[in-house]
């Protein structure tokens, strides 16, 4: 199973917020190493939407936003929209395995 | 605009191997380091092996030392990993991947080449 640890789903209607968690350990997050997450749609180049925890690169919607606390973060969508229906991951460092960890992916489904 | 185009995807048998090939555009790829990154059907994202923008370092996860070797050439803007040994769990889409300036997370993603392992 995968290093970080990520919700299968989460869902929420038009308009509302939904947050994704992001678990790991003492050895990666936990360890200070910053926690980025990426969109993914079938068929598609995966896509940064959030990195070093809480920045934004240019092109994505200030209503997508990243938090990080000790062993954990999240990924927060506000104003939910159709466009936002796909599949997230969060990625880290780990220092024990020396190598990215990712997160097994939640999928948002725009209900 | 950053353009990363994989290819050389495709069916081969338990313990075959198979090289495939990452085209480079956009900007200048000898200052960047690179890796690949799969995900099997269902699955999510596995780091597997980063090259050094030198290119003289390389790093692997275990799962796949001794059996996936990750090289470039820069005069052509290519980035290979050559995998031998394969088995039916190496069925993914392989992603090639740019690192961000700090390394430490990935700014550009190709689409993918698919990789199926079965007789």
């Amino acid at each position: 199973q995968s290093v970080l640890t990520q919700p299968p789903s989460v869902s929420g209607a038009p308009g509302q917020r939904v947050t994704i968690s992001c678990t790991g350990s003492s050895t990666n997050i936990g360890a200070g190493y910053d926690v980025h997450w990426y969109k993914n749609l079938p068929g598609t180049a995966p896509q940064l939407v959030i990195y070093d925890n809480i920045n934004r690169p240019s092109g994505v919607p200030d209503r997508v936003s990243g938090s990080k606390s000790g062993t954990s973060a999240s990924l927060a969508i506000s104003g939910l929209q159709a466009e936002d229906e796909a599949d997230y991951h969060c990625q880290s460092y780990d220092r024990s395995l020396s190598g990215v960890v990712f997160g097994g992916g939640t999928k948002l489904t725009v209900l | 605009e950053v353009q990363l185009l994989e290819s050389g995807g495709g069916l081969v048998e338990p313990g075959g191997s198979l090289r495939v090939s990452c085209a480079a555009s956009g900007f200048t790829f000898s200052n960047y380091a690179m890796s690949w990154v799969r995900q099997a059907p269902g699955k999510g994202l596995d780091w597997l092996s980063s090259l050094s923008d030198s290119g003289g370092t390389t790093y692997s996860a275990d799962s796949v030392k001794g059996r996936f070797t990750i090289s470039s050439d820069n005069s052509k803007g290519t980035l290979y990993l050559q995998m031998s040994s394969l088995r039916a769990e190496d069925t993914a889409v392989y992603y090639c991947v740019r690192h961000s300036t700090s390394w430490f997370y990935f700014d550009h993603w190709g689409q993918g080449t698919l990789v199926t392992v079965s007789s």
